[in-house]
């Protein structure tokens, strides 16, 4: 079975600091990888995605993310945060076959301080 | 980009009446929505899987008598939430998704939204 693991609930940094938000899956076939922000009471708004190709993966707002297959990981990574970058971020993976369910991670509150 | 509505945004209701969201995909025809709730603090919990014109596909322990799905056109999905009681009010996010390229993914594109709180 698949599933989506985000290691740290919460990650507290200073303003203009760099931040990794973790995400490992576990899977048996091929995967397409997800991160998404949410911002309070909204709904939620794609970062970025792999589904094949570069590894390292670039999406909106400076984040990027890389894939490693050897450590079945995702890890969502911004050099230099702001205040606005504040929101729960979750990592998601679907799968070759899987008709196109998003399997989500419980989710890692970013909270950034001045 | 696809852009999903949700609406209303926020419904109050009182215990024992039944609630309509609508889910809809403005610029781009869905072949399949999904239909979220997430409790405060939470990840999201897919309820079920709904495609145009057919029977949604429900997740292991939701009630599908008690959370109507109709996907009636490529545009539109509707989640009526009957006889509501308190513990249904929850935060209730809508997705559609297209057909893909060659890459095999089916994107999904989420809605912002709907508050329903129970009284």
């Amino acid at each position: 079975a698949q599933s989506v693991t985000q290691l740290d609930s919460q990650v507290p940094v200073f303003e203009e600091a760099p931040v990794e938000l973790r995400c490992n899956y576990s899977s048996s076939v091929s995967v397409y990888l997800f991160w998404y922000v949410q911002y309070p009471n909204q709904g939620l708004q794609l970062l970025l995605k792999y589904l094949s190709g570069s590894t390292l993966v670039k999406g909106i707002n400076g984040f990027e993310a890389e894939f490693n297959k050897s450590q079945t990981s995702f890890h969502l990574r911004k050099p230099s945060v702001h205040i606005s970058d504040t929101a729960e971020y979750f990592c998601a993976v679907s799968f070759s076959g899987g008709y196109n369910k998003l399997i989500f991670g419980a989710g890692t509150r970013l909270a950034v301080h001045p | 980009g696809a852009v999903v509505s949700q609406h209303p945004s926020r419904v109050i209701c009182k215990s024992g009446t039944s609630v309509k969201i609508e889910c809809r995909s403005l610029d781009f025809q869905a072949t399949t929505m999904f239909w979220y709730r997430q409790f405060p603090k939470k990840s999201l919990m897919l309820m079920a899987t709904s495609n145009e014109g057919s029977k949604a596909t429900y997740e292991q322990g939701v009630e599908k008598d008690k959370f109507l799905i109709n996907h009636a056109s490529l545009t539109l999905s509707t989640l009526t939430v009957t006889s509501a009681h308190p513990e249904d009010s929850s935060f209730y996010i809508c997705s559609a998704s297209v057909l893909p390229g060659t890459s095999g993914s089916y994107e999904q594109f989420f809605g912002p939204g709907t508050r329903l709180t129970v009284l």
